[in-house]
């Protein structure tokens, strides 16, 4: 298994630019979620998906889309990037999400996006 | 929303156990307390969880309190490679973490 990718894994933007930021997981897992690293802090959860077709909003969704048309594939969609979105990106995975046991969540190795 | 509080950092010397402490007391009756630690410029990744019962791996200890307020993981004898920030998370919410130095 390659648990969690991600692509790119660096990335240079515009102020006003869009992009995609992929991840993929090949466990079957049905929950899947992105978060933002700034420098120096904790992970900041931004969108999360509990299955193809359902997305929900985490703590700071503004600015960013996501989509989940399959099991594998939860893709994060800057609209319009600005400075404040300059962060690592990490993607994660998990069998679950309720708080349970198989909430173990596999995080990829992550996107480091700089926008100017 | 659940939360945990831990220290900003921690020291300890090579070969010695390493007790980090994290509080939850808005922890709800079912969640699972899990821990994750990052090591410079990767990922999180799982360490260990819990729900009641003290848990160990080949990785660390998990010794959670009766109450269930407050947990703590034990690294039996820390290594360089130890080195990390080190999260106590219930859910998805992730604080600050404690980074834990190593001292050779």
């Amino acid at each position: 298994n390659a648990g969690v990718t991600q692509t790119p894994k660096f990335q240079v933007l515009k102020t006003g630019q869009s992009m995609t930021l992929q991840c993929a997981q090949d466990m079957n897992h049905e929950y899947m979620s992105w978060y933002r690293q700034d420098p120096g802090m904790g992970l900041r959860l931004i969108h999360y998906s509990v299955g193809a077709g359902i997305t929900d909003q985490g703590e700071v969704p503004n600015g960013y889309n996501v989509s989940r048309s399959t099991t594998e594939d939860f893709p994060l969609r800057l609209l319009s990037a600005a400075p404040s979105q300059t962060s690592v990106y990490f993607c994660a995975s998990s069998y679950s999400h309720s708080g349970m046991s198989t909430d173990t969540q596999y995080f990829g190795p992550g996107t480091r996006l700089t926008v100017l | 929303d659940a939360k945990t509080t831990q220290p900003n950092s921690m020291e300890s010397n090579e070969e010695e156990p390493v007790h980090l402490p994290c509080n939850h007391s808005t922890i709800s009756g079912t969640d699972y307390i899990h821990w994750y630690r990052q090591l410079p410029s990767q990922g999180p990744e799982y360490v260990i969880h819990g729900l009641t019962s003290n848990v160990n791996n080949r990785m660390a200890s998990l010794a959670i309190a009766e109450d269930r307020k407050s947990s703590t993981l034990i690294l039996h004898r820390a290594t360089l490679r130890d080195a990390a920030v080190y999260y106590c998370i219930l859910k998805y919410i992730f604080g600050t973490g404690t980074r834990l130095k190593v001292l050779a």
